[in-house]
């Protein structure tokens, strides 16, 4: 089975620290995502990517940055953390090309505190 | 306002029952997915059904995309099959848009 590994598991962090969650996937698919969960909104899509080298914005990418310098490893950065940055994070990986949504394979999930 | 939309909210079954999510979507779509995700948190992908009707093992996926809805039927649940199920929506180029979810909960 397709395999996406997440670290941390979980993160506490100080307000207007930086924090780095990283991604790695093994199953040779170009198409990374990083979500948030939040209750009551489901999952939303922050930032996602083509293959190496490229990242896109998502729905709410404010506060966060991407970054993709391998097809296996897509890391989600925030510059200045802020409480309202507190959630879970997933990583997603799935399928080889644009046109289509495949079935996407899941990380275990980053639970984020920023005090 | 909210693209997708999942109801109910939560439900509650004993365990043998039969179960019925919907998820109800305002644009235009490319496909339809419903995954299931875990208490404690991992997802994991059910069905990928753009339109008409999927089975797998004891649950069925059915979309309609001109009433722009989706359902998920789950036959004689279990207590296994307790957590959040998920349908999502491709907008365009692998962007999905999720409802907040049904939480469901099966009693012995």
């Amino acid at each position: 089975e397709a395999a996406v590994t997440q670290s941390p598991r979980n993160k506490v962090a100080v307000t207007g620290g930086k924090v780095t969650l990283s991604c790695n996937q093994t199953n040779n698919h170009n198409n990374m995502y990083w979500y948030r969960q939040d209750t009551g909104h489901g999952l939303r899509l922050i930032h996602y990517s083509y293959g190496a080298g490229s990242t896109e914005k998502g729905d709410i990418p404010d506060g966060y940055k991407a970054s993709r310098p391998s097809q296996e490893n897509f890391s989600l950065i925030l510059e200045l953390a802020t409480p309202s940055q507190t959630s879970v994070y997933f990583c997603a990986s799935g399928g080889t090309g644009q046109s289509s949504a495949e079935t996407l394979y899941f990380g275990s999930g980053t639970r984020l505190t920023v005090l | 306002g909210q693209q997708v939309q999942q109801s109910p909210a939560s439900l509650v079954l004993q365990e043998g029952e039969n179960a019925e999510l919907q998820c109800n979507f305002s644009t235009s779509l490319n496909s339809m997915q419903w995954f299931y995700q875990r208490p404690g948190g991992s997802l994991v992908s059910l069905f990928y059904n753009p339109s008409g009707t999927k089975h797998s093992g004891r649950l069925t996926s059915t979309t309609v995309i001109k009433e722009r809805r989706s359902s998920l039927h789950i036959s004689s649940s279990q207590t296994t099959d307790s957590g959040t199920y998920l349908c999502a929506l491709e907008r365009s180029f692998n962007k999905l848009t999720f409802g907040a979810g049904t939480r469901l909960a099966v009693c012995p």
